[in-house]
């Protein structure tokens, strides 16, 4: 079974330049979820959907930050115009339905690493 | 929300010995408790998790314990080999929500 897959796995854009991050989950998962990590720091979370829906975006820093997710299936997080203080990686994860039931868990892809100069 | 407190931030371990890194955390509701490796350039991998209904969990060199009362739990890697250097973080699923709060990590340091 084909883990959870982002894209790109790196990108060097200049401030105020436009990209877009693409997350495929494993197959079957409803929840999604956009965390980050910057500068070696926590993990932070962005947004977690249900299906194509934004269940909390509490996380987001600003509106220059957008995530769809439509059909329900892959999502793409968009930064525009990145800044600086964008670069981390961001982390996809999703997960079933009802993470706490049992031998529910939510698995990340690998990262895709961002870096604004 | 969440409130999760990961310690140490650093450890330093001789090869063989055992490490132990501790989590808090505010929600006495909290029932689901993964501990994450991160090796450098991947993602977060699951390494064990545990849930509310136990108090201890093994698979091989790794262990969780979980103290609901005081709300902490511990992973712990006993006979640690090179491979087992990494960023561990524990975290905590927000009740009523399915989100997990991340600690802050521990970055583990195993000596050859």
């Amino acid at each position: 079974e084909a883990g959870v897959t982002q894209f790109p796995s790196h990108s060097v854009i200049e401030k105020g330049q436009t990209v877009t991050l693409r997350c495929d989950p494993i197959s079957g998962h409803d929840n999604l979820y956009w965390y980050r990590r910057v500068m070696g720091k926590e993990i932070k979370f962005l947004l977690h959907f249900v299906k194509e829906s934004k269940q909390d975006e509490s996380g987001m820093p600003n509106n220059r930050f957008l995530a769809e997710r439509t059909g329900g299936t892959y999502s793409t997080l968009k930064v525009q115009p990145a800044e600086l203080e964008d670069s981390g990686v961001y982390f996809c994860a999703s997960s079933p339905r009802f993470l706490t039931n049992s031998g529910n868990t939510i698995y990340f892809g690998e990262g895709s690493w961002l870096t604004v100069v | 929300g969440e409130n999760v407190e990961q310690h140490p931030s650093t450890l330093s371990v001789q090869e063989g010995d055992s490490a132990v890194i501790k989590c808090t955390y505010s929600d006495s509701a909290s029932n689901y408790f993964p501990w994450y490796k991160q090796e450098l350039g991947k993602g977060p991998q699951l390494i064990i998790d545990i849930r509310s209904n136990v108090g201890e969990k093994k698979d091989q060199r790794i262990a969780v314990t979980l103290n609901k009362t005081a709300k902490h739990f511990s992973l712990h890697i006993t006979e640690t080999q090179p491979e087992d250097s990494a960023v561990y973080f524990c975290a905590v699923p927000n009740f009523g929500n399915e989100k997990l709060t991340f600690g802050t990590g521990t970055r583990l340091t195993i000596i050859p």
